[in-house]
C-alpha cells in the first residue's frame, strides 16, 4: 500500500530565503508525481507534474525533483516571497489509473 | 479555458440528512475524480470515473455514499444519511485521460451538525 509522507508539517522562513520541501513515498512503482499548492479555504492548484521517466521539472522559481529508487521528491522554492505562504501537497500517481495518493502537506509561512 | 466548477460551495446539514454535490469538469476531460479532504489531512480519493464508467471506488463508503456521471460529463456525489465524521471538503478534479495532470475545483465545504 502506497504511503506518502511530507516533512516538516510546518515551516516558517524569512522572505528571500531559498527552501526545500520534502516528500517521501513507500512504493517506487509510481505513474507520476504532482505538487500542489492550497490556499486557506480554496481548492488545489497544480504546480508541477513529473512523469515517472523524468528526473525534474521547473516552473519559474519552482523546481521539483524525483528519485524513484529512494522514494523521494523535493520541491525547491527560490527567493521565497510572502505570497508563497500556503500549504504544499505532494501526491503520487499509482497504478495506470492515475489515482493520486496525497501526503498531509507542509504549511509554509514566509515572513516579510 | 474554464476550470472545474463545483456547487454548492458551502453546505450545513444535520446528521442523518442527505446532501448532494455537483461537479462540471474541464471540457474534454474524460476522467473525473471525487476526493474527500478532512481538516489537516491530504485529500483522499473516493471515486474515479473514466467517461461514464467507474474506474476506482474502493474507498467510497457505499452504504451511504453514491456517485454518478451518467452522460460522461458532469457528476453528482450524494451522501445519505450523513454522519458527523462526513464533515470535510469535497473536491472534484478532472484530467484529460487516465494518469494525466489533475485540475481541481474550489471544493464544497460540508459541515454536519
Amino acid at each position: 500500500k502506497q504511503e506518502v509522507t511530507q516533512i516538516p508539517a510546518a515551516l516558517s522562513v524569512p522572505e528571500g530565503e531559498n527552501l526545500v520541501l520534502n516528500c517521501s513515498f513507500t512504493d517506487s512503482a509510481i505513474y507520476n508525481l504532482q505538487w500542489f499548492r492550497q490556499d486557506p479555504g480554496k481548492g488545489l492548484t497544480s504546480l508541477l507534474l513529473i512523469q515517472s521517466s523524468q528526473r525534474e521539472q521547473t516552473s519559474g522559481r519552482l523546481n521539483a525533483s524525483l528519485d524513484k529508487s529512494s522514494g523521494r521528491s523535493t520541491l525547491y522554492i527560490a527567493a521565497s516571497q510572502p505570497g508563497d505562504s500556503a500549504t504544499y501537497l505532494c501526491a503520487v500517481g499509482s497504478g495506470n489509473t492515475g489515482k493520486l495518493i496525497f501526503g498531509q502537506g507542509t504549511t509554509l509561512q514566509v515572513k516579510p | 479555458e474554464a476550470g472545474v466548477a463545483q456547487s454548492p460551495r458551502y453546505k450545513i446539514i444535520e446528521k442523518r440528512q442527505s446532501v448532494a454535490f455537483w461537479c462540471n469538469p474541464i471540457s474534454g476531460h474524460a476522467t473525473l475524480y471525487w476526493y474527500q479532504q478532512i481538516l489537516g489531512q491530504g485529500p483522499k480519493l473516493l471515486i474515479q470515473f473514466q467517461n461514464n464508467g467507474v474506474v476506482d471506488d474502493s474507498q467510497l463508503p457505499k452504504d451511504r455514499f453514491s456517485a454518478e456521471r451518467l452522460k460522461g460529463v458532469d457528476s453528482t456525489l450524494k451522501i445519505q444519511p450523513a454522519k458527523l465524521e462526513d464533515s470535510a471538503v469535497y473536491l472534484c478534479a478532472s484530467s484529460f485521460d487516465l494518469g494525466g495532470e489533475q485540475y481541481f475545483g474550489p471544493g464544497t465545504r460540508l459541515t454536519v451538525t
